[in-house]
């Protein structure tokens, strides 16, 4: 199957500092990336939805200038907290769909950042 | 709205036994049903999608449109499928997912 690959899978960062996430999909063009948080024990929550070349689309109850999205190319998509604070310490993870017909979607590994 | 409903967030069952985890969807068109399991310290992986209509490890799911439900069997369930498992739908341009049913088979 497709691959998608999430980089850093672990971050560590102060209080106050930016950290961002890579998504990359390996073996083919994802026209639509997502990303999520996942709380401990707790389910998978969509926060954005990105397509290339365009504004993401960020789920009520996501600070668009807190989580900042870009995805300038069909192959990488990133995720940025600005600010970070320790309630922002989570699990995160995205996930790309190959498009058209085909609406599966292929996952990272995750991201664990811990703001300290 | 919530779309995807997964009723129960913590089922176990006795290994050898059935299990069924529940999925309930709200979506007016044509949806693509998915489940989505996560293993310990694993990424998320599709388990099967209902248009493929095939068993993976087992486990099998029909949509059932009237219902509106993609329950997830098994006949005789295994130590080894302990996970959290996760029903999706795709409405072609989103993924939403219900909060997961996180299962334990005793051994």
């Amino acid at each position: 199957g497709a691959v998608v690959s999430q980089h850093p899978s672990r971050v560590i960062c102060k209080s106050g500092t930016s950290v961002k996430i890579e998504c990359r999909s390996l073996d083919f063009q994802a026209t639509t990336m997502f990303w999520y948080r996942q709380f401990p024990k707790q389910s998978l929550m969509l926060m954005a939805t990105s397509n290339e070349g365009s504004k993401a689309t960020y789920e009520q109850g996501v600070e668009k200038d807190k989580f900042l999205i870009n995805h300038a190319s069909l192959t990488l998509s990133t995720l940025t907290v600005t600010s970070a604070h320790p309630e922002d310490s989570s699990f995160y993870i995205c996930s790309a769909t190959l498009g058209g017909l085909n609406t599966e979607a292929f996952f990272g590994q995750g991201t664990r950042l811990t703001v300290v | 709205a919530q779309r995807v409903t997964q009723p129960e967030k913590l089922l176990s069952v006795f290994k050898g036994a059935p299990v069924e985890l529940k999925c309930n969807y709200s979506y007016s068109g044509s949806p693509e049903l998915f489940w989505y399991v996560q293993y310990s310290r694993q990424r998320l992986q599709l388990l099967l999608r209902h248009i493929s209509r095939e068993s993976i490890k087992g486990f099998t799911a029909d949509l059932n449109k009237g219902e509106t439900s993609f329950h997830l069997k098994k006949p005789f369930a295994q130590e080894e499928d302990s996970a959290m498992y996760y029903c999706a739908l795709s409405t072609g341009n989103q993924f939403y997912f219900g909060t997961g049913t996180s299962l334990t088979v005793i051994p």
